[in-house]
């Protein structure tokens, strides 16, 4: 069973506006948690991430927020621009070992 | 920057070959991984390795072993390939001193059609 779920296979957002991608996970134990961005015939990298005794992390236009009590993890891209088109993809580990979410495609139209 | 290589961008086997897909990261990290992308199902782990020799079953073993004879270099073979191992696959990398939650770097990818 799917321990972390992007339920929006994609989203498209006017350059300049906010994307707000969202990513839901079962697992209590997760103490870590990532987002990664991946564009077409490359490998995903690493954008940002957060830990369980954090509940928001910055990083320029990036924010990561967690919710613990929802299990809810959202990634906010303000001002979006055409170089954000990608996949995104969340991923939750405990330890060692991570679970990705099945991905969401950005597109930001120009 | 961490450079985590794989071997092959495109690879076609034919049924029932023994297949080797090879991965090689310069960074000295510990921690080394196998997974698979297909679409609707995210990237799922097939094999991880936290040192040389050493390897542990992700959540998709089956049809798949891997090798780690050296601390930059992991090896995922498919012992008699199938149609339905066809796939991109993906090779990562991290840090595992300085405690486990370290960021996984990847590699390109190796898009795998098995016929």
């Amino acid at each position: 069973d799917q321990q972390v779920k992007q339920n929006s296979p994609s989203l498209s957002v006017q350059e300049g506006r906010i994307s707000i991608l969202n990513c839901d996970y079962t697992n209590s134990m997760f103490d870590y948690f990532l987002w990664y961005k991946k564009y077409p015939a490359e490998g995903p990298t690493f954008l940002i991430s957060i830990s369980s005794i954090k509940d928001k992390n910055e990083d320029g236009r990036f924010t990561v927020f967690l919710n613990k009590s929802a299990k809810h993890l959202s990634l906010h891209i303000v001002p979006s621009q055409p170089g954000d088109s990608a996949v995104y993809f969340c991923a939750a580990s405990a330890g060692n070992q991570f679970y990705f979410g099945t991905g969401t495609s950005l597109t930001v139209i120009p | 920057d961490v450079k985590v290589t794989q071997s092959s961008r495109y690879l076609v086997k034919r049924t029932g070959e023994k297949v080797f897909l090879e991965c090689v990261q310069d960074m000295d990290h510990e921690n080394m991984f196998w997974y698979r992308q297909d679409p609707g199902l995210g990237l799922r782990l097939i094999y991880f390795s936290y040192d040389v020799k050493m390897k542990e079953k992700g959540d998709i073993p089956e049809g798949y072993s891997v090798s780690r004879e050296k601390k930059e270099r992991f090896s995922l073979i498919l012992e008699s390939a199938s149609t339905n191992q066809t796939s991109m696959y993906l090779c990562a990398s991290s840090l595992g001193t300085g405690g486990p939650n370290q960021p996984q770097h990847f590699g390109d990818g190796t898009r795998l059609s098995i016929l």
